[in-house]
């Protein structure tokens, strides 16, 4: 079992439909993440919240937004998504200290199919 | 042996030999390098790291090297388990947050 949590599992979704992902650690980390991840790819960096603001946005379509309600959660909200955009969506959290040296904890992801 | 997929490169290692998977990367400066597990249907799973003003470190049954002058990771696992069967990413942070993943490597463990 990971230490991140992610829900749900699956999702099937049409492309007018909104729904959100969810994420939710209890390691005391400060920093959390948004990753991408197609078949037979690596994990791509989608957003960065550091002590819940937004840190990084690596230019993500606006139909993706992020919410990081309190220290341990962290929202992505879909909305008018693209058959493209079908992936695993894996969330990631970490010390946020620059000079820390610790690695990312990952949740086990949302796979996520567009109609 | 290792092979390059349409994908995927695959090492395949025969049950209880030492697997060696090799990563480039990208950034001089990068201070700072991470391998990963992922098991199919799973998130990646931290499995060894290494800081750059070091070139060497073990763990249980893991080693990783780092030549900076090339830019090269290296991941060794000994005594390689059918568990070990897995996609292995090696990880850069280049800036603060900034994690860059490598392509990966699928490891097939054969009994």
């Amino acid at each position: 079992d990971t230490e991140v949590t992610q829900t749900p599992k699956h999702l099937v979704m049409g492309m007018t439909n909104k729904k959100s992902l969810k994420c939710e650690q209890h390691m005391g980390h400060r920093a959390m993440y948004w990753y991408k991840q197609k078949a037979k790819k690596p994990p791509e960096l989608m957003f960065v919240y550091s002590y819940e603001k937004l840190s990084i946005n690596e230019s993500v379509p606006s139909r993706f937004s992020p919410e990081c309600p309190n220290s341990s959660l962290l929202n992505l909200h879909l909305h008018a998504l693209q058959p493209e955009d079908s992936a695993l969506y894996l969330c990631a959290s970490s010390q946020d200290r620059a000079d820390s040296n610790q690695p990312q904890h990952f949740g086990d992801g949302t796979r996520l199919s567009i109609l | 042996g290792e092979s390059v997929g349409l994908h995927l490169p695959t090492l395949s290692v025969q049950e209880g030999d030492n697997s060696i998977i090799n990563c480039a990367y990208s950034n001089s400066a990068s201070d700072y390098f991470i391998w990963y597990k992922q098991e199919s249907g799973k998130g990646p799973q931290f499995i060894i790291d290494i800081r750059s003003n070091m070139d060497k470190r073990q763990g249980q049954r893991v080693t990783v090297l780092l030549n900076k002058t090339v830019k090269h990771l290296s991941l060794q696992i000994a005594a390689t388990q059918p568990g070990d069967s897995a996609v292995y990413f090696c990880a850069e942070r280049g800036g603060t947050y900034k994690y860059i993943f490598g392509t990966g490597t699928r490891l097939k463990v054969l009994a």
